[in-house]
């Protein structure tokens, strides 16, 4: 029931900025609804990097940005480190199915 | 800091129930928070279950994979939430996480670890 389309990976080498892109429709982030962004390793708890759009938690490096227009978003990393190697899912809420719905997942591997 | 823990049985048998338990520390399940279940199969994305509000509220996923199988609940005096999943079928094999929502938003900003549940005979 992934309604939140991602690439399945991205890469880039230390150093380098890659974006990742979310895609929804006119029930989710197309109506207003917030943006949220995970990063997960096999095995740990996910950990929220970014959330409604824009906003960074604290603790999770400025290196992370997140913007929204329409029915996608995107979270950028600049700067990447190896640290950042890991799974990102977006997830928002659907209005339509009453849901909240997660992103495909894109693996972000860096070279 | 809040920390949530899952655990469950592990292994379950195709037609039976799964009973998963949601311990939380270092926070109250009676706080302005919705508390989440979400579940990941191998090699799929996140799939969101249900959620529970410590007074009661309640609302699930009615997705044909889940519809009319899943009952959360929540006991205040023992800080946990629970799932209870029926009929269970090889589909139902997953990583089932617990997740606290943020006040205020759609967004889950504590996570467990997640315990495996395996369906086989």
């Amino acid at each position: 029931q992934s309604a939140l389309t991602q690439p399945p990976s991205v890469s880039g080498a230390p150093g380098q900025r890659v974006t990742i892109s979310c895609t929804g429709s006119s029930s989710n982030i197309g109506a207003g609804h917030g943006v949220h962004w995970y990063q997960h390793l096999p095995g740990t708890a996910p950990k929220v990097v970014m959330y409604d759009n824009t906003n960074r938690p604290s603790g999770v490096p400025d290196r992370f940005s997140g913007s929204k227009s329409g029915t996608s978003a995107s979270l950028a990393i600049t700067g990447l480190q190896a640290e950042d190697e890991a799974d990102y899912y977006c997830q928002s809420y659907d209005s339509n199915l009453f849901v909240y719905v997660f992103g495909t997942g894109t693996k972000v591997t860096v070279l | 800091q809040v920390q949530l823990q899952e655990s469950g049985p592990g292994l379950v048998k195709p037609s039976g129930t799964v009973s998963l338990t949601c311990a939380v520390s270092g926070g109250s399940i009676s706080s302005s928070n919705w508390w989440n279940w979400v579940r990941q199969s191998p090699g799929e994305g996140l799939e969101w279950i249900g959620q529970i509000y410590h007074t009661g509220g309640i609302n699930y996923n009615s997705s044909p994979a889940l519809k009319s199988r899943v009952t959360v609940s929540i006991d205040n005096s023992k800080n946990q939430l629970s799932l209870r999943l029926t009929s269970v079928t090889a589909a139902d094999t997953a990583v089932y996480y617990c997740a606290r929502q943020r006040t205020g938003s759609t967004s889950f900003d504590f996570w467990g670890q997640g315990t495996l549940v395996t369906v086989s005979s």
